[in-house]
């Protein structure tokens, strides 16, 4: 298995909402990477997870929870998000030995 | 600090003509540098990487080579199709931080039959 799977492809939530986004990989890599992509940009980094623990916070809002319950598994909790916060979130992962990230096809998320 | 200068977009062309998307970057250290594509409604592909210089990455007729005098890494391909419509990204990549992606901006590539 040599990619990235994402769940769910579109999700549209109002600002009271609950919901979660999921990523998984099983090609054994042990980093794993939330981004949020906005229409014409490139991706922003939000976390970093490396063996399951979180080494990289890039100053997000609380709104967003991110949470890695083993090595292949990565979720990304949210509540009470913003209208601002309607983008395209991509997962990636990473090998320990080797620079590349392997990304998935994302989450197109629009809050009303 | 680290980062990656790109071309601004879009670029138009023909299709069966060659294209060159600048690349500088900025880095400490010794980083690895990639382009990916990104396709309408998709995530990022990996097209080609250089892990150190002089090093020539190449996929599906594109290529790239890690310049360190002249801090580049500009995209190539001789004769590009319609299919190759699509957002390039060159990024680098910081050893010993968690493999933090540094992005360009991207070029958007039109490709016109």
């Amino acid at each position: 298995d040599t990619e990235v799977t994402q769940t769910p492809k579109h999700l549209v939530m109002g600002m009271t909402n609950k919901k979660s986004l999921k990523c998984e990989q099983h090609m054994g890599h042990r980093a794993m990477y939330w981004y949020k992509q906005k229409a014409k940009k490139p991706p922003e980094l939000m976390f970093v997870y490396s063996y399951e623990k979180l080494s990289i916070n890039e100053s997000v809002p609380s709104r967003f929870s991110p949470e890695c319950p083993n090595s292949s598994l990565l979720n990304l909790h949210l509540h009470a998000l913003q209208p601002e916060d309607s983008a395209l979130y991509l997962c990636a992962s990473s090998h320990p030995m080797l620079a590349e990230q392997f990304f998935g096809p994302g989450t197109r998320l629009t809050v009303l | 600090g680290d980062s990656v200068t790109q071309m601004e977009g879009p670029v138009t062309l023909s299709e069966e003509a060659f294209l060159t998307i600048n690349c500088t970057y900025t880095a400490t250290g010794y980083p690895s540098l990639f382009w990916y594509v990104q396709y309408p409604g998709e995530g990022l592909q990996l097209l080609l990487k250089a892990t150190k210089a002089d090093d020539k990455g190449s996929n599906k007729g594109f290529e790239a080579t890690y310049r360190k005098e002249t801090t580049s890494f500009h995209l190539e391909k001789g004769s590009v199709q319609v299919s190759d419509s699509a957002v390039y990204f060159c990024a680098l990549s910081v050893p010993l931080n968690f493999n933090k992606f540094y992005f360009g901006s991207g070029t958007k590539l039109n490709v016109k039959p």
